[in-house]
């Protein structure tokens, strides 16, 4: 069956440091390829996305690149902030909808001032 | 715009108790998802409803029944609760059957069974 595989967390930055998050997956098909963030005490909210190969989804200074050749997507940031601690989940949905979305484990970021 | 609402935030059985998480949307989406969250696990789903009087499985559905009697409102009952169902709860509304849509996320659900 489909599955995602992310970096193991959790992470520890200092403010501004690059960032990058690993994601691989595993599908048969040509699945569409996101990025959630959940903020403390909060449910989980789109970040990025992107729906075939070579696409790169970018949203607050994250961006991320789907890469069919090493079935790759992921996470990056160039400076990162206090304000981006938070657990990252990457994801896929393939054709039988976004109502069906197959996770990663998270990555908890921590970003020190 | 309240978009997906979950109540209770937090709950405590006793092993063996019955309970009902309640998910309501008011974003007229035809697509609900229930999920549970657990450490180093992500999150798994349970059952999905692609529209009223419509339901099925997802990967862990064991423990679980669900219903859905209207577009706004996908309960997920907990019929003997047991320790391995505690868990974070995270019910989902998506607007669209498209893969690449976005699935709007409720606070989730804090459930322990002691």
């Amino acid at each position: 069956g489909d599955s995602v595989t992310q970096m193991e967390g959790p992470v520890t930055l200092s403010e501004e440091a690059f960032l990058t998050i690993n994601c691989t997956y595993t599908a048969t098909g040509y699945p569409s390829l996101f990025w959630y963030v959940q903020y403390p005490g909060e449910g989980l909210q789109l970040l990025l996305k992107a729906t075939k190969a070579d696409d790169k989804g970018s949203n607050k200074g994250f961006e991320a690149t789907y890469r069919k050749e090493t079935t790759s997507f992921h996470l990056e940031k160039g400076s990162v902030q206090v304000s981006d601690s938070a657990v990252y989940f990457c994801a896929l949905s393939e054709g039988q909808g976004a109502q069906k979305l197959v996770f990663g484990q998270g990555t908890r970021l921590t970003i020190n001032p | 715009n309240a978009g997906v609402t979950q109540t209770p935030k937090f709950q405590v059985l006793k092993t063996g108790q019955s309970m009902t998480l309640q998910c309501a949307q008011d974003m007229n989406h035809e697509y609900m998802s229930w999920y549970r969250q657990d450490p180093g696990m992500g999150l798994r789903l349970i059952h999905y409803s692609v529209g009223a009087g419509i339901t099925d499985q997802g990967e862990v559905p064991n423990g679980y029944n669900v219903s859905r009697s209207t577009t706004e409102d996908f309960p997920l009952r907990l019929l003997s609760a047991a320790p391995s169902q505690t868990s974070v709860y995270f019910c989902a509304s998506i607007p669209t059957e498209q893969m690449n849509a976005e699935a709007f996320f409720g606070q989730g659900t804090r459930l322990t069974v002691v």
